[in-house]
C-alpha cells in the first residue's frame, strides 16, 4: 500500500538528548514536510523540502534539523536546543507540480521527561 | 496567506447535513480555499478545495460566496466517523511548489447519535 509511515508512534526521551523522528513515503512525492502540533492547536510548519538535498525552514525551525538524502526519506532531529520539544509531530508529502493535496502520516508523539 | 475564522465547535445529529462555516474576508484573487480534517491523534486528511466555483466530491461540498469572503463545507449525511477537527485554510497555489499550509485551530465537529 502506498503511504507515509512515521515511527515510532510514541517516543520518550530525557531532557538534553537529541532524538530523530523517522518519516518514509512510497508515493514518489518530491515534496515533504514536518509539522508540530501542540494540544488544542493547529499545525505549525518546521521544515519542508521540495527536492532531494534541499530543504527550507518553516515557521518554527529553531532547535530542529532535517536531511533529505533520499526522495523517500525526510528524518527530523529534535535537538537539545529545542526548549519545548514535547509535542505531536506530523510528516506530510505532496507532488510539487499540479498537486493540491498534502498526504499526512500517522504522527509521532514525543514526550521529553 | 489570508487569515481564516472558524467557530471553535459545532454539533450535528447523525444523518443530518453538517454545515461548517469559514470566514476569509481578506482573501486575494489568487488564493484557494482548502479544507482538511483531523480525527483525534491522527494526521490531517484532505477533503476538498476551490477557488470561486462551488465544488463537490465524494466526501463533501464546498460553497464559496460570490465575493469569496466566506465559504461553507457541507457534509451531506454526517456519520459518527465524521467527528473530527475541521480546518479551513486559504493559500496561494503555485505550479512551482506545494508550499506550506497554515492551519488555525479549526472547528471541532461532534456528530451526535
Amino acid at each position: 500500500d502506498g503511504g507515509i509511515t512515521q515511527s515510532p508512534k510514541y517516543l520518550f526521551r530525557k531532557e538534553g538528548q537529541n532524538v530523530t523522528l523517522s518519516c518514509e513515503q512510497n508515493l514518489n512525492h518530491d515534496a515533504m514536510y514536518w509539522y508540530r502540533q501542540d494540544p488544542g492547536q493547529g499545525l505549525r510548519l518546521i521544515y519542508y523540502s521540495q527536492i532531494v538535498n534541499d530543504f527550507q525552514k518553516g515557521d518554527i525551525a529553531e532547535g530542529y534539523s532535517v536531511s533529505r538524502e533520499k526522495k523517500e526519506s525526510f528524518p527530523l532531529t529534535v535537538t537539545s536546543a529545542q526548549k519545548n520539544p514535547t509535542a505531536f509531530y506530523l510528516c506530510a508529502s505532496s507532488i510539487v507540480r499540479g498537486g493540491y493535496e498534502q498526504f499526512f502520516g500517522p504522527g509521532t508523539r514525543l514526550t521529553v521527561l | 496567506d489570508a487569515k481564516t475564522t472558524q467557530p471553535p465547535s459545532m454539533d450535528c445529529a447523525e444523518g443530518r447535513a453538517a454545515n461548517l462555516p469559514c470566514n476569509h474576508s481578506t482573501i486575494s484573487g489568487n488564493e484557494y480555499v482548502y479544507w482538511y480534517r483531523q480525527i483525534h491523534s491522527q494526521g490531517p486528511q484532505y477533503i476538498i478545495h476551490g477557488l470561486k466555483n462551488n465544488e463537490t466530491n465524494e466526501m463533501a461540498s464546498l460553497i464559496i460566496t460570490e465575493d469569496r469572503k466566506s465559504s461553507t463545507l457541507i457534509l451531506p449525511h454526517a456519520t459518527l466517523r465524521d467527528t473530527a477537527v475541521y480546518y479551513c485554510i486559504v493559500r496561494v497555489y503555485t505550479n512551482f511548489g506545494n508550499e506550506k499550509l497554515t492551519f488555525g485551530t479549526g472547528t471541532r465537529l461532534t456528530i451526535i447519535p
